[in-house]
């Protein structure tokens, strides 16, 4: 099976401007997540997709937002970038069920704000 | 609140050396899941281990194995004959059902391993 994918693999942007990054999960699966790791913070959960609802959100202001597509395929945005959003954002796909499930991560996009 | 905390900054061992990864966690529900993953210079999680707070079972895959003690809230990781191609990040992850998918990483331990 093909692994997590996601686009694109860099990014430059200057503050104030918007992005989309794309991230398609391991065929069969149904939940997406994502996460922004930067050296001070380290990993942080943004939210969990299932199903096109969004199921869980971590602690991020609403300018990070996101959605998922009938196929899985998700897309997070972050509008109004600053130069605190640079990092790897990393995409994980899992199955979905109740429980914790175990998430395979992608390459990540990197986003360096200038 | 859930936490994990991964002691270890760095860790520096030579070749063949036997080298444990420390994660002590904190929750308060009674069902939760641990997780170790592997960070290479690539930067892509590699998932190694997932266990529920129901099996204490120590885990033995190959020169890894994992050590699960509920008492102490420990789930540490030991490298046997340590190689270079260990040396990378390595984190500990906590996700409680109540939240779903959502891992609660630790801070992660940079491992170098020299030959």
């Amino acid at each position: 099976k093909a692994g997590v994918t996601q686009t694109p693999r860099y990014l430059i942007k200057t503050r104030g401007q918007q992005v989309t990054l794309s991230c398609s999960p391991i065929s069969g699966h149904r939940s997406v997540s994502w996460y922004q790791q930067t050296p001070g913070q380290g990993l942080q959960f943004l939210f969990e997709y299932f199903s096109e609802t969004q199921r869980n959100k971590g602690n991020f202001p609403g300018r990070f937002s996101g959605r998922q597509f009938s196929n899985s395929r998700s897309e997070m945005n972050v509008s109004t970038l600053e130069l605190g959003d640079s990092a790897l954002y990393l995409c994980a796909s899992s199955s979905g069920g109740l429980d914790p499930d175990t998430q395979y991560f992608g390459p990540g996009t990197r986003l360096t704000v200038l | 609140a859930q936490k994990v905390t991964q002691a270890q900054t760095e860790i520096s061992v030579v070749e063949k050396e036997d080298v444990t990864l420390d994660c002590v966690y904190e929750t308060r529900d009674t069902t939760y899941y641990l997780f170790w993953y592997k960070q290479p210079p690539s930067g892509e999680l590699v998932f190694l281990i997932r266990r529920n707070s129901f099996d204490e079972q120590n885990e033995i895959s190959g020169r890894y194995s994992w050590n699960f003690q509920k008492s102490t809230s420990s789930f540490n990781f030991t490298i046997t004959a340590s190689q270079v191609v260990d040396s990378a990040v390595y984190f500990c992850a906590l996700s409680v059902i109540k939240y779903g998918n959502k891992l609660v990483f630790g801070a992660g331990t940079i491992l170098r391993v020299k030959s």
